[in-house]
């Protein structure tokens, strides 16, 4: 089954506590993206990874970090966390030319 | 700046009336426009999409439009049921080619019934 999976999907923390959120698919893509969705802001894209090893800034990178050091793992680092990155993550993947697929998210409280 | 305008951000229908989401884009480039509903605590997902080569398309009660003169693309449902209740997101692409999908800021979708 073709899928985007994403873990943990709750998570709650401490400011400052290092954390990472896991993204994995299954379908080869090679577009993968992080999201964070606030209430009336929709989705913005934090970081995007067009290929192995090549990764870039979205629209709202500031506090994150990003790896693609294989094909299908697509890992989300908040090195210091603070509460203004409390929201709920989505993961997604996209095929050249093909519909872009959402993990399940990852509801995010940083204390 | 690359931006995705939608309204309304609230809509209340009757059931079996029907439904309309408009958005508007900034950049003439942009050539993918997909839909996407979210229900409540999961994850977006794709219900139509259209290309810029193609005015309207059709699946079933829902219908997308596009205006690539005016930038501006469309949702339709008809004859809406309680299970369309939802959170409504456009997207455009940006640049091309590139893997970047800017979204709208949301619709949410009240079927009364």
């Amino acid at each position: 089954e073709a899928q985007v999976t994403q873990n943990p999907r709750y998570l709650i923390t401490v400011t400052g506590k290092k954390l990472t959120v896991t993204c994995s698919q299954n379908m080869n893509h090679e577009y993968m993206s992080w999201y964070r969705q606030d209430p009336g802001l929709g989705l913005r894209q934090i970081y995007y990874s067009m290929n192995v090893e090549v990764t870039d800034k979205g629209d709202v990178p500031e506090g994150y970090k990003v790896s693609r050091k294989e094909k299908r793992n697509f890992p989300l680092i908040l090195e210091s966390p603070s509460p203004n990155q409390t929201s709920l993550y989505f993961c997604a993947s996209r095929g050249v030319q093909e519909t872009q697929y959402f993990g399940p998210g990852t509801r995010l409280l940083v204390l | 700046g690359e931006n995705v305008e939608q309204h309304p951000s609230t809509l209340s229908v009757q059931e079996g009336d029907s439904a309309v989401i408009k958005c508007t884009y900034s950049d003439s480039a942009s050539n993918y426009f997909p839909w996407y509903k979210q229900e409540l605590g999961k994850r977006p997902q794709l219900i139509i999409d259209i290309r810029s080569n193609v005015g309207e398309k059709k699946d079933q009660r829902i219908a997308v439009t596009l205006n690539k003169t005016a930038k501006h693309f469309s949702l339709h449902i008809t004859e809406t049921q309680p299970e369309d209740s939802a959170v409504y997101f456009c997207a455009a692409s940006y640049p091309p080619g590139r893997n970047k999908l800017v979204f709208g800021a949301g619709t949410i979708l009240r079927v009364k019934s």
